[in-house]
């Protein structure tokens, strides 16, 4: 099976930087994506890893490592509309394998 | 950017009806996919194809069925809805190449009395 740990909850002040760490045991490996998520609505897809290293676009990042299986979300100069759910998901199995295993989501406030 | 519709968006229904839910996408995506979420909890996939005529289980049990007769369609059923799913059923859907990249239609919320 796929295990994906991430914390449940961070809270922050505008303008400051979060970061969020996700570890996974997942048979296989074929990437690691991150998913904003506002209350009530669908995921929206934010960041993809699949080699080691970090991967910057704009004020978020995500960072993996293989070796490790651990992966990070930098959330820099952080906004009010920041405040949301965020997913950490795994494309585990076989190359043709192309369902994700997500977890629990991380819940940011960002607060004034 | 997928476009992915799912309707309807809220479903109120009596235990015992029969409900299906419409998922369609406009871009030529081979695969879809349908979670269930329940507030605050993580996405559990339910079911999922990879392309016309080929349907799975996904790793959470569900009592629904799904059919893939068209690429864009991939609507969901249920033959008798309980209370218990009641839930939020999320559709998506993913390119025929490169890294799997997932994206999610609007949901719907079901609730079932």
């Amino acid at each position: 099976g796929q295990n994906i740990d991430q914390p449940t909850e961070m809270t922050a002040t505008e303008g400051a930087i979060v970061q969020i760490n996700c570890t996974y045991q997942t048979s296989g490996f074929n990437g690691l994506f991150w998913y904003q998520q506002h209350a009530g609505e669908a995921p929206t897809f934010l960041s993809y890893n699949v080699l080691d290293g970090l991967e910057e676009k704009g004020r978020f990042s995500s960072f993996l490592s293989r070796s490790k299986g651990y992966s990070y979300l930098l959330l820099k100069e952080l906004q009010m509309k920041d405040s949301a759910s965020y997913l950490c998901a795994v494309r585990g199995g076989a190359a043709n394998d192309y369902k994700l295993s997500f977890g629990a989501g991380t819940t940011v406030t960002v607060r004034a | 950017e997928a476009d992915i519709y799912q309707t309807p968006r809220y479903l109120v229904i009596g235990t015992g009806k029969k409900i299906t839910l419409e998922c369609s996408q406009t871009m030529g995506h081979d695969k879809m996919y349908w979670y269930q979420q329940d507030p605050g909890m993580e996405l559990h996939l339910i079911h999922y194809s990879y392309g016309v005529n080929s349907t799975e289980k996904g790793d959470l049990s569900s009592e629904s069925t799904v059919s893939r007769i068209r690429t864009e369609h991939f609507p969901l059923t249920l033959e008798s809805a309980r209370p218990s799913h009641t839930s939020q059923y999320l559709c998506a859907s993913s390119p025929r190449t490169g890294r799997g990249t997932q994206y999610f239609g609007p949901g719907t919320r079901l609730l079932v009395l």
